[in-house]
């Protein structure tokens, strides 16, 4: 039961582009979403965060848009750098006490960036 | 301030055999989950540790254990392992739950 999905699992951009990641979830508990990096060899990293009372998060060149009705969040990443290429991946979680505090992470989107 | 560090990096162990993998967290940091990575199925919740108490489990075997030091370092046990175990374990520690959690560089399993 894949409760958060990333149906793409790789995407290529121009440089200097717009690079979109999508994302869905199904479990309606989660009020907390998170996106990862993750180069080759090592650990993901933490890019950017957004909380169910917000519908956009903004930091520099990454912004993440929030839509609950649809159960969907993206990630933008404007302009598209060649260090950005990694796997993305995006994480939720449910309200504390509700026993799933840990993080559902989908399969990842590779996203590849051409100079 | 040093990230999460991971011990041993890469791992190769024969079906059978059982295998303990470390973790230190971040200083600081109370929290410490474990997560699983294979090629279809993404990152997977093993557990998570607090003050050296399990508070949230995946959906793992009983083979897959843990624990918690005082130190807030913490340690996870696969027993009698299968083919299917092979992957890249990593830990991720945090200040406490809902806190961003920081990954280690992972170790890499194989089982042969």
């Amino acid at each position: 039961d894949q409760q958060v999905k990333q149906n793409s699992p790789s995407l290529s951009v121009q440089e200097g582009r717009i690079s979109i990641l999508n994302c869905d979830y199904t479990n309606s508990m989660f009020d907390y979403f998170l996106w990862y990096k993750k180069y080759p060899a090592e650990g993901p990293t933490f890019l950017i965060s957004i909380s169910s009372i917000k519908d956009k998060n903004e930091d520099g060149r990454f912004t993440v848009f929030l839509n609950k009705s649809a159960k969907h969040l993206s990630l933008h990443i404007v302009p598209s750098q060649p260090g950005d290429s990694a796997v993305y991946f995006c994480a939720a979680s449910a309200g504390v006490g509700f026993g799933n505090e840990k993080l559902t992470f989908g399969t990842g989107t590779r996203l590849t960036i051409i100079p | 301030k040093a990230g999460v560090t991971q011990t041993p990096r890469y791992l190769i162990k024969t079906r059978g055999q059982q295998v303990t993998l470390s973790c230190s967290p971040i200083s600081g940091h109370r929290s410490v989950s474990w997560y699983q990575q294979t090629p279809g199925q993404g990152l997977q919740f093993l557990f998570e540790y607090f003050s050296e108490t399990q508070r949230n489990k995946g959906n793992f075997p009983g083979r897959f254990s843990g624990r918690q030091f005082s130190n807030s370092r913490s340690e996870m046990n696969v027993s009698t392992l299968e083919l299917g175990d092979s992957a890249l374990y990593l830990c991720a520690s945090s200040l406490d739950q809902r806190d961003t959690q920081y990954f280690g560089p992972g170790t890499r399993l194989t089982v042969l």
